[in-house]
């Protein structure tokens, strides 16, 4: 059963949209949920989310978390084409003595001109 | 450049080999993790050291293993591979012991391909 569970899987927008992307989860002893945009190979970390209702931004990205409906979102406003990427969110919890990190299967955004 | 490097960055080998992926951490990051990224199993965390101790395991095969040696640099260990170990081997580090990949820096992982 999937704890991470990222929607939509895939989407094709154009430049200048606005697109949120999804992740909600079900994890006991949640610590951090992250977000990580991945282009051609390796996967770059955006944000870090601890808290509910603390919006992270940089750019043109933002993000926020609900502890208590259990899902963030990640908005990307005035999309360009170098936003094309996947969305990776990862949730990080307590377990097996430390710690257990699990991550969704991505978004795939597709920004056209 | 993320100032992290994996090698090799291809690798093909046969089934019931062994191999040794290798990465080197960004300059001053004591942690080094290990990532497994396949088409239909998305990307899973495996491992994690701080400075040469293990701090967190995740969905590591006992076939699998890792070290993290007193210059920081990290080995994955896969053995008795099978077809479904075929993926890209992710390597990140971050400053941080008790977290996952937060602020971490990614190499540019290792392809591997057992046929």
């Amino acid at each position: 059963e999937d704890k991470v569970v990222q929607s939509p899987l895939s989407l094709v927008v154009h430049e200048g949209d606005t697109v949120t992307l999804n992740c909600s989860y079900e994890v006991t002893n949640f610590r951090s949920l992250l977000w990580y945009k991945q282009e051609k190979k390796a996967p770059t970390f955006l944000f870090m989310l601890t808290s509910s209702g603390i919006e992270k931004k940089s750019g043109r990205l933002s993000s926020i978390l609900d502890k208590k409906e259990l899902f963030s979102i990640l908005n990307i406003t005035a999309t360009q084409t170098g936003d094309s990427a996947v969305y990776l969110c990862a949730v990080d919890y307590s377990g097996a003595g430390s710690y257990q990190l699990t991550f969704g299967k991505g978004t795939k955004l597709s920004v056209i001109p | 450049d993320s100032g992290v490097t994996q090698t090799p960055k291809h690798l093909i080998t046969a089934t019931g080999q062994r191999v040794t992926l290798r990465c080197s951490p960004r300059s001053g990051d004591l942690s080094v993790y290990w990532y497994q990224q396949s088409l239909d199993q998305g990307l899973q965390f495996l491992i994690q050291y701080y400075n040469g101790e293990e701090r967190a395991k995740g969905n590591i095969l006992e076939r699998f293993s890792a070290q993290q040696f007193p210059d920081l640099h990290s080995e994955l260990n896969l053995s008795s591979l099978e077809l479904g170990d075929s993926a890209l081997y992710f390597c990140a580090s971050s400053t941080h012991r008790d977290r996952g990949p937060v602020e971490a820096f990614f190499g540019q992982g290792t392809r591997l391909t057992v046929v």
